[in-house]
């Protein structure tokens, strides 16, 4: 069985400010890890994807993982947080076809 | 543009009406999925096909069935709505292998009155 948690339910940062959402995982063989976003009123978009190769994987509008094996761990980072990320973001784990989502983590970037 | 559709917004329908939720992708893509999202339990699925006319069944089935009679289109039935079904329903395609990421719809915010 595969699963994510993702521990924080909302994560508050000012503009300007690093951000971090945490996302750790549990799967049988290597996992394939993705983040998506959401706006409020829909549907999720992609955002970046961890297959293999470099722990650090950049994906769009700015943000950045950093894959950690010993850890489980899949966290999205971005250095300068825009009013604009706000939104709900979800990690995602796949050790088969059929992907397993966290909860998701509420972002609010304060002005 | 890679676009997944879904047929309505916003739908509200009366108990026990039968409800379709249309899903059409025009990325050729092998994997389609239904998801029910509610706050705090993030996103449910509901049903998987992985081909023309071949499904299975996710971790929350009772109460819905699917149809994907041509590659680029799956439908979700609610055979008798129920107000429990009262939520958001999202679609998604990916391509077949496992590394491929989804592609969302915009979603359907179905009322159950």
């Amino acid at each position: 069985a595969q699963s994510v948690a993702q521990p924080e339910d909302q994560v508050n940062v000012a503009e300007g400010n690093p951000l971090t959402v945490k996302c750790t995982y549990s799967v049988s063989g290597n996992p394939y890890l993705f983040w998506y976003v959401q706006y409020p009123n829909r549907g999720l978009q992609f955002l970046l994807k961890y297959i293999t190769g470099d722990n650090l994987v950049k994906g769009s509008y700015g943000f950045e993982a950093e894959f950690n094996k010993s850890q489980t761990s899949f966290h999205l980072k971005k250095p300068s947080a825009l009013v604009s990320d706000s939104a709900l973001y979800f990690c995602a784990v796949k050790g088969s076809y059929i992907p397993t989502f966290g909860r998701g983590t509420s972002l609010i970037v304060h002005p | 543009d890679v676009k997944v559709t879904q047929s309505s917004r916003y739908l509200v329908k009366r108990t026990g009406e039968k409800v379709f939720l249309e899903c059409v992708q025009d990325m050729d893509h092998e994997n389609m999925f239904w998801y029910r999202q509610d706050p705090g339990l993030g996103l449910r699925l509901i049903y998987f096909s992985y081909d023309v006319k071949m499904k299975e069944k996710g971790d929350i089935p009772e109460g819905y069935s699917v149809s994907r009679e041509k590659k680029e289109r799956f439908s979700l039935i609610l055979e008798s709505a129920s107000t429990n079904q009262t939520s958001m329903y999202l679609c998604a395609s990916s391509g077949r292998d496992t590394y491929n990421e989804q592609f969302f719809g915009p979603g359907t915010r179905l009322t159950v009155l």
